[in-house]
């Protein structure tokens, strides 16, 4: 089993709509997690990190963490056309400067 | 403040050849990392740098990688005798000991296409 899954889309969604990206992990002893957001030929830029059970929330964006059930995911809020791009899951091991395990990314796409 | 900068943007190269490439991370930041994306692939992680040491190499596909970083800052990637699969995004990041429990700023990448 991979470190880092995510639903493997891509996604597509309509201006205005809720998108929801999922992410599972194997590793119980992950303490932080992350979501990047990457546009085609761009590097990975943080939208958000969590570390606690339950909601994050930050503008149009909402990390959830299950901890019990090994799962994070990023609901994004009122799509915009600007959302579509790939959106990374990253998780550490428990060393807060260790590495960072990332998924292979979801391909969101807004359509207006 | 600056982020993290990455030389050169692009890079093309014959195989065979040997290439350098360089990052120079977020001011103060200690900890730095190289990854590498092949088109349409996640982040491979490459080795991970805690001041001047690397702690995790474990991510360095062969003996021709290899990384270093003098004085707690700039580091340098460098292939030897490229391959035509050594062709990606080479992404440098760093990170510091704050209160975002280790979150790393990614650098714009260098393109490295071997030939």
């Amino acid at each position: 089993q991979k470190e880092v899954e995510q639903n493997s889309g891509p996604l597509s969604v309509p201006e205005g709509a809720i998108a929801s990206l999922n992410c599972t992990y194997s590793d119980r002893g992950s303490q932080s997690f992350f979501w990047y957001r990457q546009y085609s030929g761009k590097s990975p830029e943080l939208i958000m990190f969590i570390y606690s059970n339950g909601d994050k929330e930050d503008g149009r964006f909402t990390a959830q963490l299950n901890k019990a059930s090994q799962y994070v995911s990023l609901l994004i809020r009122d799509s915009q056309p600007s959302d579509s791009a790939t959106y990374l899951c990253a998780l550490d091991r428990g060393s807060t400067l260790g590495r960072l395990y990332f998924g292979r990314g979801t391909q969101l796409t807004v359509w207006p | 403040g600056a982020g993290v900068s990455q030389s050169p943007s692009n890079k093309v190269t014959e195989k065979g050849k040997d290439v350098e490439l360089r990052c120079d991370p977020i001011s103060g930041h200690t900890a730095l990392y190289w990854y590498r994306q092949s088109l349409g692939q996640g982040l491979e992680f490459l080795i991970y740098f805690q001041g001047n040491s690397a702690p995790d190499k474990s991510g360095l596909p062969s003996d021709r990688f290899s990384a270093e970083r003098t004085g707690g800052s700039v580091s340098t990637l460098t292939i030897q005798r490229t391959q035509q699969e050594d062709s990606a995004v080479y992404l440098c990041a760093s990170s510091a000991r704050d209160s975002q429990r280790g979150t790393q700023y990614f650098g714009p990448g260098t393109r490295l296409l071997v030939l």
